[in-house]
């Protein structure tokens, strides 16, 4: 599968501690975005990287979410001192063009 | 600040019937216009696109779509659903931005009876 694969696919995890999820894109895609999906809601955009420069935040993006795309390649989201509320679906997405190719996303559960 | 808008949220049908949902959105300017859809366990994938030229856009699957300016909306028509279209179909629009960065409806969840 030449897909965009994200890695876990679920993580549990205390309130409090730090996770990191990775996303690999289609290698030939240039803009790496990270998206985050709520029970009944649709997808939320949180960040966008053009190879390794993040050229874009959300407001949804609090100091405690930093995510990095070294050499271009693959990315990591870290969420520092979870947080209930950051109980979600995160997905990443690439893209070469206008249309965005996803991830099967990484189900975070705060417990 | 662009949004969008699917008002069914949950839609049952047998098969062979006809199939609309709904989507508007809000935003003065061009947009580029996406339904996606997901399966149960699958990724988003992407059903079909319109960015300019003929408003009735035609995708997978025997999926259409019409863009109405005036009504700023954009429903997405299958004539007749089969049980494997039982999915959640997303709406979504980007402003034509240099991140070409996806605003998402909230997701209509279609089953189909068999």
């Amino acid at each position: 599968d030449t897909g965009v694969s994200q890695d876990p696919r679920h993580k549990i995890t205390k309130r409090g501690q730090n996770v990191t999820f990775r996303c690999d894109p289609i290698s030939e895609h240039n803009r790496l975005y990270w998206y985050r999906q709520t029970l009944g809601q649709g997808p939320e955009f949180l960040t966008y990287f053009q190879n390794e420069a993040q050229l874009e935040k959300s407001r949804l993006l609090s100091d405690r979410f930093s995510a990095e795309r070294p050499k271009g390649s693959f990315s990591t989201l870290e969420i520092q001192r979870t947080e209930q509320g950051d109980s979600a679906m995160y997905l990443c997405a690439s893209s070469r063009d206008t249309e965005a190719f996803f991830g099967q996303g990484t189900r975070l559960t705060v417990v | 600040a662009q949004s969008v808008s699917q008002h069914n949220h949950h839609v049952i049908l047998s098969e062979a019937a006809s199939l609309e949902l709904g989507c508007n959105y809000s935003y003065g300017g061009t947009v580029n216009l996406f339904w996606y859809v997901q399966y149960p366990g699958q990724h988003l994938q992407l059903l079909l696109k319109y960015f300019s030229g003929d408003p009735l856009v035609k995708g997978i699957k025997g999926f259409e779509a019409e863009f109405i300016k005036s009504k700023f909306s954009f429903n997405l028509r299958k004539p007749s659903v089969q049980w494997s279209d039982t999915a959640e179909y997303f709406c979504a629009v980007n402003s034509g931005n240099a991140g070409n960065m996806l605003t998402f409806g909230g997701g209509t969840r279609l089953m189909v009876k068999p």
